[in-house]
């Protein structure tokens, strides 16, 4: 089927404006990650989720950002009050499960969705 | 500290050169570590797993627990494996990206 789909492909905000990103994972995948890709900082891990599982927020950068899973599939991320330093690209990923026989699955990557706030 | 480290930003080599993307880890452990790659308009995907020890592209790398480096290489690059090239380290649940090595092959 489909592979992870994300929306917008290009978001451009003012500062101080609030933003939601969304991520369509691939269906039956139980885990989905969120990342920030941006120049000199490479790939930065945001947050988790597993099947019914708390999230891992281990990786927000600030209160302002926040996302949500619901039903288990479709899941958005919000970034409040937008600050130009949040200008990235945000990618979403999905996996079937996180682990199979005790080895780490194949993340499964989104176009991303390039954020530029003015 | 779980920490993925790739020391260069931009690899420059001319076609039919060695590659060689270097990759260092930290982990307190028996690591998994993988090599992900994203070709210019395209997303990101899997390029290797250290577990698989299989040769993908031409691409191997191997896991030196003494020196704990997973470089990635190639003996001949082509034009085509230009791309952004990221190492990765499972944490728990998840994986620890390096900051990505850009390699650009010249014809």
């Amino acid at each position: 089927g489909a592979g992870v789909s994300q929306s917008p492909s290009n978001k451009v905000t003012e500062k101080g404006k609030d933003v939601e990103l969304r991520c369509d994972p691939i269906s039956g995948h139980t885990a989905l990650y969120w990342y920030r890709q941006s120049l000199g900082q490479g790939l930065e891990f945001l947050i988790y989720f597993q099947g019914n599982s708390a999230p891992d927020k281990s990786g927000l950068p600030s209160d302002r950002f926040s996302a949500e899973r619901t039903g288990g599939s479709v899941s958005t991320l919000t970034i409040q009050r937008t600050q130009q330093e949040d200008s990235a690209v945000y990618l979403c990923a999905s996996i079937i499960q996180a682990t199979s026989g005790g080895l780490y699955n194949e993340q499964f990557f989104g176009p991303g969705t390039r954020l530029t706030v003015l | 500290a779980q920490r993925v480290t790739q020391p260069e930003k931009l690899l420059s080599v001319f076609k039919g050169a060695p590659v060689e993307l270097k990759c260092n880890y930290s982990y307190s452990g028996s690591p998994e570590l993988f090599w992900y790659v994203q070709y210019s308009r395209q997303r990101l995907q899997l390029l290797l797993r250290h577990i698989s020890r299989e040769s993908i592209k031409g691409f191997t790398a191997d896991l030196n627990k003494g020196e704990t480096s997973f470089h990635l290489k190639k003996p001949f690059a082509q034009e085509e494996d230009s791309a952004m090239y990221y190492c990765a380290l499972r944490g728990t649940d998840k994986l620890i990206f390096g900051t990505g090595t850009r390699l650009q092959v010249f014809p």
